[in-house]
C-alpha cells in the first residue's frame, strides 16, 4: 500500500495568512493526488484533483502543486471559512490511501 | 443538485451487524463508480471499498477482512454497505463518495455524502 504522510498535523494561523500543507507519498504517484477539505458534520469537499487542478466552485486562493512523491496545498490568504481539516489522497493504486489530515486552527 | 445522502447508522453491539444505504440524486447513478470511506474519532479518512458502475468489479480494503459487503441497486439509485462482526474500532462516520475519472485514468471522489455515524458499543 502507498503511505501518505502530511505535515504538519496541525497548524495555527490568522485570517489573511498564507498557508502551505505538505503531503508525501511513499512511492512515486505522478500527479495522482487529490486534496479535500472537511468540517465536522459536513460532507468532505474536493478542492484540488490531479495535484494542481482546481475543482469548479473552489476559490482561487486554493492551489496545489507537485509531482512524484512531494505535493503541496497552498491557501494564499486565509478566510474564516477555511479553518477546517485538509487531507490528501492518492488515486494511483488501490487501496486509495489518505494522509492523516492537517487541522488548520485559528490563531 | 448532485447529492448523496447516507442513512442507516446507529448504535450496535460488538459482534452485531448493520446495513448502511446511500441514495443518489441529481446525476445518472448507473454511470458512476462509487466508494465508501470512513473516519473514526480522532483519525484520518480511511477508504473502505469501491464498486464499479455495473457492480461487476469490487475492491475492499484488506483491513475489513471480509466482514463488509458493498452492493448497489441502480434502479433505486442506491449504494449499500452491509457490515457484520462489528468491532469497537469500526466506530466511525461512514461516507459514500462518487468516483470521477479524468484524463489518463486519474480519479477523485466528488461529491461526498454528509456521513452517517456508526457506534459499536455494549
Amino acid at each position: 500500500d502507498i503511505q501518505m504522510t502530511q505535515s504538519p498535523s496541525s497548524l495555527s494561523a490568522s485570517v489573511g495568512d498564507r498557508v502551505t500543507i505538505t503531503c508525501r507519498a511513499s512511492q512515486r504517484i505522478s500527479t495522482y493526488l487529490n486534496w479535500y477539505q472537511h468540517k465536522p458534520g459536513k460532507a468532505p469537499k474536493l478542492l484540488i484533483y490531479s495535484a494542481s487542478n482546481l475543482q469548479s466552485g473552489v476559490p482561487s486562493r486554493f492551489s496545489g502543486s507537485g509531482s512524484g512523491t512531494d505535493f503541496t496545498l497552498t491557501i494564499s490568504s486565509l478566510q474564516p471559512e477555511d479553518f477546517a481539516t485538509y487531507s490528501c489522497q492518492q488515486s494511483y493504486s488501490t487501496p486509495r490511501t489518505f494522509g492523516q489530515g492537517t487541522r488548520l486552527e485559528i490563531k | 443538485e448532485v447529492q448523496l445522502v447516507e442513512s442507516g447508522g446507529g448504535l450496535v453491539q460488538p459482534g452485531g451487524s448493520l446495513s448502511l444505504a446511500c441514495t443518489a440524486s441529481g446525476f445518472n447513478f448507473s454511470n458512476y463508480e462509487m466508494n465508501w470511506v470512513r473516519q473514526a474519532p480522532g483519525k484520518g479518512l480511511e477508504w473502505l471499498c469501491f464498486i464499479s458502475s455495473s457492480g461487476g468489479t469490487i475492491h475492499y480494503a484488506d483491513s475489513l477482512k471480509g466482514r463488509f459487503v458493498v452492493s448497489r441497486d441502480n434502479a433505486k439509485n442506491s449504494l449499500y454497505l452491509r457490515m457484520s462482526s462489528l468491532r469497537d474500532e469500526d466506530t466511525a462516520v461512514y461516507y459514500c463518495a462518487r468516483n470521477n475519472v479524468g484524463a489518463g485514468g486519474k480519479n477523485w471522489f466528488d461529491p461526498w455524502g454528509q456521513g452517517t455515524l456508526v457506534t459499536v458499543s455494549s
